[in-house]
């Protein structure tokens, strides 16, 4: 079973400037997330889509931060335009079900340095 | 709010000694707890998780946890440690009324010498 695909893996911009996250979930998987982990901090949940409709979305700082999962299934998450401050790994997941059950798993995360 | 907490930032174990890397936990409802590991520059790798029943839970690799409600614990144990143990460990809680976030620790780095 193939895992959760996040792109790119690095990107470093300047701050003010745009960038964009993708991610792919694991097929089937209709619960998604975006968590931003900072250096030495646990992972801080950013938005929850369930297939195309979001959840949670009350951490995501929305002056600056967007994400959307038009389809149902990759997500993209995008930053206009970015801080010094959100230097950090941003991490995909996905679930299979929408019960509190079920673990998430997680990609590999795409590590974001802003200059 | 759910919240959780990691006391400790590091711990140090030698191998093939016991090891315990603590966790507590704030919910309004029964909790959902999970254990992940983290390797440098990987995701997060999911280790087990106490969903009800049986206070002491297995996992992955030979880890375990032991669920206390009372003391709102959920420590990771493994009974002889290895140097490729050596990683980030996150413990996490979801709970029903905090829908299906799921709220993780700060971290605990766990460093296994030989």
């Amino acid at each position: 079973e193939a895992g959760v695909a996040q792109s790119p893996r690095y990107k470093i911009i300047e701050k003010r400037q745009s960038v964009a996250f993708w991610c792919n979930p694991i097929s089937g998987h209709a619960t998604l997330y975006w968590y931003q982990q900072i250096l030495g901090q646990g992972p801080k949940l950013l938005i929850q889509f369930q297939n195309n409709g979001v959840v949670d979305d009350s951490q995501l700082p929305k002056d600056r931060f967007s994400a959307e999962r038009l389809k149902g299934v990759d997500s993209t998450l995008k930053i206009q335009p970015a801080k010094l401050e959100d230097s950090a790994v941003y991490l995909c997941a996905s679930k299979a079900l929408l019960d509190m059950n079920t673990e998430a798993f997680f990609g590999q995360g795409t590590r974001l340095t802003v200059v | 709010a759910q919240s959780v907490a990691q006391p400790e930032d590091q711990v140090n174990v030698a191998e093939g000694n016991p090891l315990t890397v603590k966790c507590t936990y704030s919910v309004s409802g029964n909790p959902y707890l999970f254990w992940y590991v983290q390797y440098p520059n990987r995701g997060l790798q999911f280790l087990l998780k106490y969903i009800t029943g049986d206070n002491l839970v297995k996992g992955s690799y030979g880890f375990e946890a032991e669920f206390n409600k009372s003391q709102t614990s959920f420590h990771l144990k493994k009974p002889s440690a290895l140097v490729s143990d050596s990683a980030l460990y996150f413990c996490a809680v979801r709970d029903v009324i905090g829908g299906n976030m799921l709220t993780f620790g700060g971290g605990t780095r766990l460093m296994v010498k030989p």
